[in-house]
């Protein structure tokens, strides 16, 4: 079965670099994907990951993926008050149709103090 | 261009009552979805549509049916509210394939609702 888990919080302070992480359970994933929900709003997607890759990076966000601990982590450099939000891991199995959907982790909500 | 919107925001139901949850969306997109958000449990998918005039059931679609008539619109209902449907309600729409980067989902702002 899938299984997505994240820690709930993290608190971390303004300009220090932040590390969020998330395990999964279905080896045969082949997207994972960060989300980012600030207070009020829908999820908005940050960045993704093929699962034949081991890192990505796109500006102050890097995510690293352990593929043998099913281990996904997204590290946020430089953190600002901005990034203050509920951050959500989600797996796809990818494939077409309706064969295809997210699974979403619990959520980790970051709280950036001055 | 609004993207995902959905109606109403807010809405408190008694325990037994009836009502629609509204999402519409402006990029000709092919699929939607219902999400329910729930502390500590992440979001769980409880129908979605894959066209016009069509529908499937997600992991948790016991209670709620959905309507899919026009395809920028996706309407789900809740015909006799229970307190266990307590929750925020997430509309999202993609392309085609919604797997795939390329193809993410576009959430809506949620709708939070309370039954007692």
């Amino acid at each position: 079965g899938e299984d997505v888990e994240q820690s709930l919080f993290l608190s971390v302070r303004e300009g220090d670099s932040s590390v969020i992480n998330c395990t999964y359970t279905d080896s045969s994933s082949t997207y994972l994907y960060w989300y980012k929900q600030e207070p009020g709003a829908g999820l908005q997607l940050l960045t993704y990951i093929f699962s034949n890759m081991d890192m990505k990076q796109d500006q102050r966000l890097t995510v690293l993926l352990n593929k043998k601990d099913k281990h996904l982590s997204l590290r946020i450099a430089d953190t600002q008050t901005g990034d203050s939000a509920i951050y959500f891991c989600a797996e796809s199995l990818g494939g077409t149709g309706t064969a295809s959907k997210l699974t979403f982790g619990t959520g980790t909500r970051l709280q950036v103090t001055l | 261009n609004a993207g995902v919107t959905q109606t109403p925001k807010f809405r408190v139901l008694k325990t037994g009552q009836s009502m629609t949850l509204l999402c519409a969306q402006d990029m000709n997109h092919e699929y939607m979805y219902w999400y329910r958000q729930d502390p500590g449990m992440g979001l769980r998918l409880i129908h979605y549509s894959v066209g016009e005039g069509t529908t499937a059931k997600g992991e948790v679609p016991d209670g709620y049916n959905v309507s899919r008539l026009k395809k920028q619109n996706f309407l789900l209902g809740l015909e006799s509210a229970a307190p266990s449907q307590t929750s925020v309600y997430f509309c999202a729409s993609s392309l085609r394939d919604r797997g795939r980067p390329g193809y993410e989902q576009y959430f809506g702002p949620g709708t939070r609702l309370t039954v007692t």
